[in-house]
């Protein structure tokens, strides 16, 4: 089964609109992180923001913000006041458990086109 | 703060020739790194976790003698893709574990730029 799944493939948004990348994951660890990354056309990939299973409020960081739904096991990104800089693939992701090596598990991606 | 510096950013070679790729963290000792592997339009993908001073863990379907992955030193991994073929031809591209903000519980993964690979 899927550990991270992202159910759009590609999106588009106005510029200035906010929009909502979707996330959902799969764990039965208690302790977990959730990350979303931005990976231009270049490749490098750009850390956004960051959820630990334990944080009780939503992250926000600047214009990014994570609608952390536990129960739903759902962490999706919302972008407000999209800029044309924001077409990008976006990527969520997952870290389970605490351990030294736990690595990132990738879902699919989505790519956003921004429209001016 | 938190760079990991990526090298090459691109690399084009012949078919039997070995490459490397190394990263380095440059302000933080990353006691553990990982090495993905993404081809295009698709996401990516573990090949291995690299511990500092101990052997690399693979993920299965993953050569080892294919992809050497040698972590030396705290701020220095390498990945040499030995005898590389055209199905080799990849972006290639490095994380480091670093704590976040000082939680030691937690943790953030910071990515080196990437290694376009292109085998001829």
């Amino acid at each position: 089964a899927q550990k991270i799944t992202q159910t759009q493939p590609g999106m588009f948004v106005q510029e200035k609109e906010a929009v909502t990348l979707d996330c959902t994951y799969d764990t039965s660890d208690q302790s977990y992180g959730l990350f979303w990354y931005k990976q231009p056309s270049s490749g490098e990939m750009i850390f956004l923001i960051y959820q630990g299973s334990y944080d009780e409020q939503n992250a926000t960081e600047g214009r990014y913000s994570l609608n952390f739904q536990k129960a739903r096991k759902s962490a999706n990104l919302v972008i407000s006041a999209s800029q044309l800089g924001d077409s990008a693939m976006y990527f969520c992701a997952m870290r389970e458990g605490i351990g030294a090596g736990n690595m990132l598990t990738f879902g699919g991606g989505t790519r956003l086109m921004v429209k001016p | 703060g938190a760079v990991v510096s990526q090298h090459p950013s691109w690399v084009i070679c012949k078919s039997g020739t070995s490459v490397k790729i190394e990263c380095r963290s440059l302000d933080f000792q990353a006691t553990t790194m990982f090495w993905y592997r993404q081809f295009p339009k698709q996401s990516l993908m573990l090949m291995a976790t690299s511990n500092e001073g101990s052997k690399a863990t693979y993920e299965q379907g993953v050569e080892k003698d294919k992809f050497l992955i040698n972590h030396a030193s705290l701020t220095l991994s390498t990945l040499t893709v030995t005898s590389a073929h055209p199905e080799d031809s990849s972006f290639y591209i490095c994380s480091a574990r670093r704590p976040l903000s000082g939680d030691t519980l937690n943790y953030g993964y910071t990515f080196g730029s990437g290694t376009r690979l292109t085998v001829v």
